[in-house]
C-alpha cells in the first residue's frame, strides 16, 4: 500500500542553525505534499505545502523542496528558534484525484537555546 | 481558515461503554475525516465521513466499532463503541475543501480519551 517514510525521527539543533527533515513516498500518483507542526498537547497545524507542479516553495524561514522523479520532498527551517521545537509530520496525497492523506511517522525537533 | 471545534475535549470512560465525539465547523466543508493518534505516534485515518451516506472506513476499522454520522456539511460525529483500554487515544477530526481548496486539510483540537 501507499507509504510515506520520514527521517530523522529525532533532530536536535542549536538555536540559529538550520534543520532539514526528509520524506519519501511510494504512490507515484501523489500530487500534494503538506507539512504539519504539532506542539505538545495541540492539534497538527498546516505550516506549508507544495504541489507537484512546483519544485520549491518558501515562506519566511521555512522552505519545502520536491523531487517527483525520486519521490522525495524535504522541509528546511533556517535560523531555528526555540519555538520551532515540536513534532513535524510530512504527508502525501492525491488531492482531488482520490483524496487520502498518508502521514509520515513524524520528526521530533529540539531547538536548544 | 475555519474554526473547528470538538466535544468533549477529554473524557475518562469505563470499559464496555460508548462515547460519541462531535466535530463542528463554522463553515461548510466538502470533506470531513476522523483520525486516531496514539501517544507519540503519527496520525492514522479511521474513516472519511460522507454527507448523507455511509462513511468510508480504512483497513482495520469497522462501522460496528466506530459508527460515524455526517448529517450536513458542517457537522460530524464519531462513536467509539464497546470501549477497551486499547481505545485510549486522541481522536481528531479534520476538514478539507475550505474555500474550494480540496486538498488542504485542517484539524480540530482533538478529544483525549482514556478507557479504564
Amino acid at each position: 500500500g501507499e507509504n510515506v517514510e520520514q527521517h530523522p525521527s529525532t533532530l536536535s539543533v542549536q538555536e540559529g542553525d538550520s534543520a532539514v527533515i526528509k520524506c519519501t513516498y511510494s504512490d507515484s500518483a501523489s500530487n500534494y505534499f503538506p507539512w504539519y507542526k504539532q506542539e505538545l498537547g495541540k492539534r497538527p497545524q498546516l505550516i506549508i505545502d507544495i504541489r507537484s507542479n512546483v519544485g520549491e516553495k518558501k515562506d519566511q524561514r521555512i522552505a519545502v523542496t520536491l523531487n517527483k522523479t525520486a519521490k522525495h520532498f524535504s522541509l528546511h527551517i533556517t535560523e531555528t528558534q526555540p519555538e520551532d521545537s515540536a513534532v513535524y509530520f510530512c504527508a502525501a496525497s492525491r488531492g482531488a484525484g482520490g483524496f487520502k492523506t498518508i502521514f509520515g511517522a513524524g520528526t521530533r525537533l529540539f531547538v536548544k537555546a | 481558515s475555519a474554526v473547528i471545534s470538538q466535544k468533549p475535549s477529554r473524557d475518562i470512560c469505563q470499559r464496555g461503554t460508548s462515547l460519541t465525539i462531535q466535530c463542528q465547523v463554522d463553515s461548510q466543508v466538502t470533506m470531513m475525516f476522523w483520525y486516531r493518534q496514539q501517544p507519540g505516534q503519527s496520525l492514522t485515518l479511521i474513516a472519511t465521513a460522507n454527507q448523507g451516506s455511509e462513511a468510508t472506513y480504512e483497513s482495520g476499522f469497522v462501522i460496528d466499532k466506530f459508527p460515524i454520522s455526517r448529517p450536513n456539511l458542517t457537522f460530524s460525529t464519531l462513536t467509539v463503541s464497546n470501549m477497551s483500554p486499547e481505545d485510549s487515544s486522541i481522536y481528531l477530526c479534520s476538514v478539507g475543501g475550505l474555500a474550494g481548496i480540496i486538498d488542504e486539510q485542517f484539524f480540530g483540537p482533538g478529544t483525549r480519551l482514556t478507557v479504564l
